[in-house]
């Protein structure tokens, strides 16, 4: 079966436009996760949805950022007015599980790498 | 100070030798995972644990609850475990988002 894909894989981009990352989860999975990885470090959450509903918003930076998954499938992240400190990788990722259940292991996507010039 | 620290932030050796990576957290966790990261690559997830110890081949994970630590264990290392090492968490029941270390860069040399 499929992974989780994302797409574009490589984005370059000016300062000061508006890009869309999206992702496909694997079929089923009821929840998807977005982070950003700067160059060296460990990935940072963004938000997460549960079905079509933002369960966790806390990590987006500030409202440039925003994303949605109107079908509880597909999930888009959108950023307005690009900045150079934008660039990064975008890794989204799903899970099977609900918020009943404890362990619920997280599959992740190949990444977006986004880079503003 | 990050909730999540890993150490050695970089690591190498030769193959055949036994690694250890550690992980400290300073959270409340529900889980604990370990992931791999190719350059250029996505992430792996390796183990998810809570309690104890896994092992799969050549790996093994432990989790001390009470100290708030875990160790990824790689034995008999080969130059393709090369690779970065994450240790993430999840820090609550009420949410499902991650923690992440900023990684281990493990190079094995043959």
């Amino acid at each position: 079966g499929a992974g989780v894909s994302q797409t574009p894989s490589n984005k370059v981009t000016e300062k000061g436009k508006y890009v869309e990352l999206r992702c496909d989860p694997i079929s089923g999975h009821t929840a998807l996760y977005w982070y950003r990885q700067s160059l060296g470090q460990g990935p940072e959450f963004l938000i997460y949805f549960q079905g079509t509903g933002a369960a966790d918003d806390s990590g987006l930076p500030n409202d440039r950022f925003f994303a949605v998954r109107p079908e509880g499938s597909v999930s888009t992240l959108k950023i307005q007015r690009t900045e150079r400190g934008d660039s990064a990788v975008y890794l989204c990722a799903s899970s099977s599980g609900t918020s009943e259940l404890s362990y619920n292991e997280q599959f992740f996507g190949p990444g977006t790498r986004l880079t503003v010039l | 100070k990050n909730e999540v620290e890993q150490s050695p932030q970089n690591l190498t050796a030769q193959e055949g030798e036994f690694i250890t990576i550690n992980c400290s957290y300073s959270v409340g966790i529900s889980a604990l995972h370990w992931l791999q990261q190719h350059p250029g690559g996505g992430i792996v997830s390796l183990f998810m644990l809570s309690s104890g110890k896994k092992k799969h081949g050549r790996l093994i994970a432990t989790i001390n609850i009470q100290e708030k630590h875990s160790s990824l264990h790689i034995t008999a290392s080969h130059p393709r475990d090369s690779a970065v090492y994450i240790c993430a968490v999840k820090s609550s029941y009420n949410t499902d988002k991650l923690i992440f270390g900023t990684g281990t860069r493990l190079q094995v040399f043959p």
